[in-house]
This record gives structure tokens, sequence and C-alpha cells, in this order.
């Protein structure tokens, strides 16, 4: 049973475009969650968070957005730069809880 | 270097053996996480340790056990190995608290033959 998301297994965006990475969640315990970035023979690297108290969290191109009501959150990068091609992975985890959930990851490629 | 030292980084061996994998987690970090990345799998959450004692289990078959030390390093002990358990196994560890998040190795690619 995934509880943590992400319906497309791989998205291509031209560079200098806004990509846009989505995941959706099940558990309405979850309460804060993550974005992963991992390139190939790495570990995945934290890349941005964000609490439930809040809607939108951005850091520089990269901005997350949480919609509560629909268990849905979104990744925004803009603009897109080849560095940013990588596999990035959406993650939840639950109060009281500091083990993190993750989906199955998008793959993202920024093409020239 | 994110901190997170895991050995070995490759390991090939045949089904029906048992391997050991290492983790050392960054320095000042108590707890550590066992994730398992299989083909077309995201991560899965094996088990989290947390100052050398268990703290929450999660898709780990009973032929699969760990431990962490009192260094606070942790191995993760997969055993009577069958080609299934063909994946990429990664260390993660913590500081207390979800705000921080997780800093990853860059993982342990097991080959089952």
């Amino acid at each position: 049973d995934q509880q943590v998301k992400q319906n497309s297994p791989s998205l291509s965006v031209q560079e200098g475009r806004i990509s846009i990475l989505n995941c959706d969640y099940t558990n309405s315990m979850f309460d804060y969650f993550l974005w992963y970035k991992k390139y190939p023979a790495e570990g995945p690297t934290f890349l941005i968070s964000i609490s439930s108290i809040k809607d939108k969290n951005e850091d520089g191109r990269f901005t997350v957005f949480l919609n509560k009501s629909a268990k849905h959150l979104s990744l925004h990068i803009v603009p897109s730069q080849p560095g940013d091609s990588a596999v990035y992975f959406c993650a939840a985890s639950a109060s009281g809880d500091d083990k993190i959930i993750f989906g199955k990851g998008t793959r993202l490629h920024i093409l020239p | 270097d994110s901190g997170v030292t895991q050995t070995p980084k490759h390991l090939i061996t045949a089904t029906g053996q048992r391997v050991t994998l290492r983790c050392s987690p960054r320095s000042g970090d108590l707890s550590v996480y066992w994730y398992q990345q299989s083909l077309d799998q995201g991560l899965q959450f094996l088990i989290q340790y947390y100052n050398g004692e268990e703290r929450a289990k999660g898709n780990i078959l009973e032929r699969f056990s760990a431990q962490q030390f009192p260094d606070l390093h942790s191995e993760l002990n997969l055993s009577s190995l069958e080609l299934g358990d063909s994946a990429l196994y990664f260390c993660a560890s913590s500081r207390v608290g979800r705000i921080y998040g997780y800093t990853f190795g860059s993982g342990t690619r097991l080959t089952v033959v």
C-alpha cells in the first residue's frame, strides 16, 4: 500500500522552463513533507521541506506547494537547469514518528 | 561526501548466502535508518535504530536483521539470500527530530546470482 504516490515515472522539460513534479499521499496523519533529489551512484540528498501548517515554501529556484484538502503536493523548479536532471523523491512523515515514507520517484530530464 | 559511510559499495553473492552491510552515521547523529530500493520501487523503509535501540520497523523480512553498536555504527544482516533481494540498500542518519531530514549514504548495491 503506497502511502506516498508519484504517478509520473518520468518527466522531460526544456531548459529554462518550469518543471512541476507532483505527489499525492493517502495518510491524513502526515504533517511534514520533504523532497529529495538523487543522482546516479549517489544517495538521495535533501532538497526542500514543508510543514502542514504552511501551504508554500520557497528556497531559491525550488518551491513546494501543499494542498492539504486534496492531499497533494508539488515541487516547482524554475528556471530548470541541466543539473536538475535527476530522480526526485517525494516523502512524508507523521507527528511523533521520525521515520520518513518515500514515493517511487520521478525521473526528471532537462532537455537542452 | 555526505558524512554517512556505507561499505561495501558493491556486493555480488550467491543465493542462500549471508551478507553484512555496514553503515557509519554522520558525526553527532544518533538515529540510523535502513532503506531498500529495488528496481521499479521507491525507497522502502526497513528499520530504524536510535542510540543503540530499535525504534521502528518497516517491511523488513525475517531473514534480515540489524543492530546499532555503542559507537553508533550499524550493520544490516541479510541471510538465506534470494534473487529478489538484489537491490540498492541505503543507510541514512539524522539528529533527533524530523525537521532535520535524513542524510543518506551512497548505498550498497547487492546482486544475488
